[in-house]
């Protein structure tokens, strides 16, 4: 299985402020995504980070305010801009090959 | 798109006995549906998948039922003890599980000592 790891771990930010979070696996792996988690809710997909090219947003998340990267096979980063508290959440990125494994997760708080 | 259904939202259990968690899903195009729990303040951690061309899968204390035809998926944990206390998650995926996967709305299972 892959081992994946987030920094920060959580964070707590100003409104109006970006906050990038960074993902790193163990190994190769051909898709990573990005997973929002609100408090006491489930999981939800912002996007799938292509490596090489520009991230695959789902409905509900733009470009502009979820920055992603993923400049290799390992390596992902995902950035919430222009904060309000209404982003205060969990961000988890995952691995697959063909199971997929979550990071522990940043914990987002936005003041 | 795929929509899953995921029940109860809350169950309790006492230790020893059994919990079974139900989830429906809505595109016949699905073909792997893992499941996953999450204790307070980690990640999700995969416990148990299941693929379509498969019907019944078990790993120690826990196995997972798939009906392609219902569209249902259910999670056995049997002789709970009281470290499976913790929110499950299942979840439906096409592409065998190297694509995006929908998540069911949770199941926060505590076991009774």
């Amino acid at each position: 299985s892959a081992v994946i790891s987030q920094k920060p771990s959580r964070d707590i930010c100003q409104r109006g402020t970006s906050l990038t979070i960074q993902c790193q696996v163990d190994s190769q792996v051909t898709m990573m995504f990005w997973y929002r988690q609100q408090p006491g809710q489930s999981l939800t997909l912002i996007a799938t980070a292509n490596q090489g090219s520009e991230a695959t947003y789902e409905s509900g998340f733009v470009i502009d305010k979820f920055p992603i990267s993923r400049p290799n096979l390992t390596f992902s980063t995902l950035t919430v801009s222009n904060m309000s508290p209404e982003d205060s959440s969990i961000y988890l990125c995952s691995a697959s090959q063909n199971t997929q494994y979550f990071g522990p997760g940043t914990r987002l708080t936005v003041l | 798109g795929e929509n899953v259904e995921q029940h109860p939202s809350t169950l309790s259990v006492q230790e020893g006995d059994s919990a079974v968690i139900k989830c429906t899903y809505s595109d016949s195009a699905s073909n792997y549906f893992p499941w996953y729990k999450q204790e307070l303040g980690k990640g999700p951690q995969l416990i148990i998948d299941i693929r379509s061309n498969v019907g019944e899968k078990k790993d120690q204390r826990i196995a997972v039922t798939l009906n392609k035809t219902a569209k249902h998926f259910s999670l056995h944990i049997t002789e709970t003890q009281p470290e499976d206390s913790a929110v499950y998650f299942c979840a439906a995926s096409k592409g065998q599980g190297a694509q995006k996967l929908v998540f069911g709305q949770g199941t926060r299972l505590t076991i009774n000592p």
